[in-house]
């Protein structure tokens, strides 16, 4: 079965709203990375966090890699309407090869 | 103009035919992907190639079928024994093993009826 989960599986925010995805796995992870996927688009790469505890910022997206490895967040502050999409994690599990397992993905709707 | 390309965009099969979906890359990437999308739901690895002349199976592989003749082309198969193929599909491709950001293409979306 899925072993990358996201919640929330939809959010609606009003643009100013700060927004979270949570991503959570059943297993360590070697790295994590995140994907946005706009409505009708494809996926694209936004950023890979590596080590435990660690965390990086892209201007109002901040990404967050959990101390066991096993979880990781994004957040974006005073969302705006061009942050809407699909955001999934990826992740590398351990011992899982060379793949990447998708998370579920959080849609994002945002609202004037 | 480098990147990923997918064709055709949009497939329409009727059910019992098998169809081959093209993926090209001119990044000069190893590794190739192909995964599944259904609505509303995230990305399911179909099969996966490092190198040329080799892949793998992913977790969804049953009834479908790849080969890696050439660095830069990845061709999908879809065989009527899927079950279920309606569905978006997606290839990528990363510059190898390890911890590299994956590059996709546009999609197909394929619907058999």
């Amino acid at each position: 079965g899925q072993q990358v989960m996201q919640i929330p599986q939809y959010q609606h925010v009003q643009e100013g709203e700060d927004f979270t995805t949570y991503c959570n796995s059943s297993t360590t992870l070697s790295n994590i990375q995140w994907y946005k996927q706009r409505p009708g688009g494809h996926p694209v790469f936004l950023i890979q966090l590596v080590k435990s505890g660690e965390v990086k910022k892209q201007k109002r997206l901040t990404f967050q890699f959990g101390e066991a490895k096993k979880n990781s967040s994004l957040h974006i502050t005073a969302t705006q309407t061009t942050d809407v999409g699909t955001y999934f994690c990826a992740g590398r599990l351990t011992g899982g090869g060379n793949k990447l397992t998708f998370g579920t993905g959080t849609q994002l709707k945002v609202e004037l | 103009d480098g990147g990923i390309t997918q064709s055709p965009k949009y497939l329409f099969r009727k059910e019992g035919q098998n169809v081959t979906l093209s993926c090209e890359q001119n990044l000069n990437h190893d590794a190739m992907y192909w995964y599944r999308q259904d609505p509303g739901q995230g990305l399911r690895l179909i099969y996966y190639s490092q190198i040329v002349n080799d892949f793998q199976k992913g977790d969804i592989a049953e009834g479908y079928s790849v080969s890696r003749e050439k660095k830069e082309s990845f061709p999908l198969t879809v065989t009527s024994a899927q079950k279920n193929p309606t569905a978006f599909y997606l290839c990528a491709s990363s510059k190898g093993r390890d911890s590299y950001e994956q590059y996709f293409g546009p999609g197909t979306r394929l619907t058999v009826t």
